[in-house]
């Protein structure tokens, strides 16, 4: 079965700008959390939504937020975009109940800023 | 605090050796760890998973121990090979009322040379 697929894959903004991200989760998987990984900071936990509806929240500002669709498809915006905001940004999708079996990451989209 | 802390940072060793990486954790209340391996610019791909009753689990040529008493977990790796070049992360769950908590440490880095 196919996987986790975000898109794009690579990424180039400005400043100031906002960015829009997307990722399929595996099908019949309706848990989708969001990830940032940069180098200094190792992976950290933006948001997870669950049936259209964000269940856990990481330490981030408001400038990221996200959303998630009837069919279990997850975006994440992120709006007046910083340097710092240049980072590989992962999703991951998991089945209800098997939050931690089930838990599978996409490639991630490659974001920088500039 | 939940925290996750892996050591080493890097490593490099000569293909064919072994190696063992280490993760200790203070999370609470513990549901499972996980052990990923992550090739660069690539999304994780689960390689081990252990709840609180096991504490040893193999996959090839890896195998993950966990003493939940010390709270501390290792991978691994026997007869290294060059496409084990990667980032190992060790990630603790935790679970309150069906609700799950994902804690990420930072990686070791692990360079396999011919």
């Amino acid at each position: 079965k196919a996987g986790v697929t975000q898109t794009p894959r690579y990424l180039i903004k400005t400043r100031g700008q906002q960015v829009t991200l997307s990722c399929s989760p595996i099908s019949g998987h309706r848990s989708v959390s969001w990830y940032q990984q940069t180098p200094g900071q190792g992976l950290q936990f933006l948001f997870e939504y669950f049936s259209e509806t964000q269940r856990n929240k990481g330490n981030f500002p408001g400038r990221f937020s996200g959303r998630q669709f009837s069919n279990s498809r997850s975006e994440m915006n992120v709006s007046t975009l910083e340097l710092g905001d240049s980072a590989l940004y992962l999703c991951a999708s998991s089945f209800p109940g098997q939050g931690a079996r089930g838990y599978t990451f996409g490639s991630g989209t490659r974001l920088t800023v500039v | 605090k939940n925290q996750v802390e892996q050591s080493p940072q890097s490593l490099i060793i000569l293909e064919g050796k072994n190696c063992t990486l280490q993760c200790n954790y203070t999370v609470s209340p513990f549901s499972n760890l996980r052990w990923y391996k992550q090739d660069t610019g690539r999304g994780p791909v689960s390689l081990t998973i252990m709840t609180f009753s096991e504490n040893t689990k193999s996959n090839g040529r890896y195998t993950a121990t966990l003493d939940a008493d010390t709270k501390q977990s290792s991978l691994h790796i026997t007869a290294s090979q060059l496409s084990d070049s990667a980032s190992y992360i060790c990630v603790v769950s935790a679970t309150t009322s069906g609700t799950y908590k994902y804690i990420f440490g930072t990686g070791t880095r692990l360079k396999v040379l011919a």
